[in-house]
């Protein structure tokens, strides 16, 4: 079955510092994998998405991903962080062999930027 | 172009209770997923909804049931409510197995 693990519960950075958000993946092969950010008492918005090639991901608002095959890892990052980045972050696989549902998403990491 | 809508916003109800959410997927999409997100956690696959039948199914008790019409919009029914049904339900629709794009949610409390 897959699984997603996002390591770190709660992270707080500075406005203007780089960011990264860690994402390791349980799946037999090469799963659909994504980063959604939640804004409290918002839905979901995708940030980025890989289903194969190149394994560094760009994605909107100057986010980055890339697919480590060999850590079963999709990390996401920010060179430069800004306040309006404080929010909930999920990292989620899907089957290619059913398209990308359903969705496993890990328990999420919450940004907190300080100025 | 509305994206996914989602109603009612907020919703109280009591054990035992039943309860009916609503969603209108995005123009042009005919796919309708369902996750149940309790608070702190990443949200979790109820069922999904494609020409009008349940498609896929993840982990969740049969009263927990669904129903897509012939303009893709859906509703999801959850009966005998119990306290743990507290959570954010969220709808996500898509054009086949393309992205989803999610809506808002319904958030559901049970006393």
């Amino acid at each position: 079955a897959q699984s997603v693990t996002q390591p770190d519960i709660h992270i707080t950075v500075s406005e203007g510092a780089s960011l990264e958000l860690r994402c390791n993946y349980s799946y037999g092969a090469t799963p659909y994998l994504f980063w959604y950010v939640q804004s409290p008492g918002q839905g979901l918005q995708l940030l980025l998405k890989y289903f194969s090639g190149d394994t560094l991901v760009q994605g909107i608002k100057g986010f980055e991903a890339e697919f480590k095959r060999s850590q079963s890892s999709f990390n996401l990052r920010k060179p430069s962080v800004h306040w309006s980045d404080a929010a909930e972050y999920f990292c989620a696989v899907g089957r290619p062999s059913s398209g990308n549902t359903p969705l496993v998403f890990g328990k999420g990491t919450r940004l907190s930027v300080i100025a | 172009d509305a994206g996914v809508t989602q109603s009612p916003t907020h919703l109280i109800k009591t054990r035992g209770q039943q309860v009916t959410l609503r969603c209108s997927p995005k123009s042009g999409h005919d796919t309708v997923s369902w996750y149940q997100q309790a608070l702190g956690q990443g949200p979790q696959f109820i069922f999904q909804y494609y020409e009008e039948e349940e498609r896929q199914r993840g982990n969740f008790p049969d009263r927990f049931s669904g129903h897509q019409f012939p303009n893709y919009s859906s509703e999801l029914n959850v009966n005998a409510l119990l306290l743990g049904d507290s959570a954010l339900y969220l709808c996500a629709s898509s054009f086949q197995a393309d992205e989803q794009f999610f809506g808002p949610g319904t958030r559901l409390t049970v006393l």
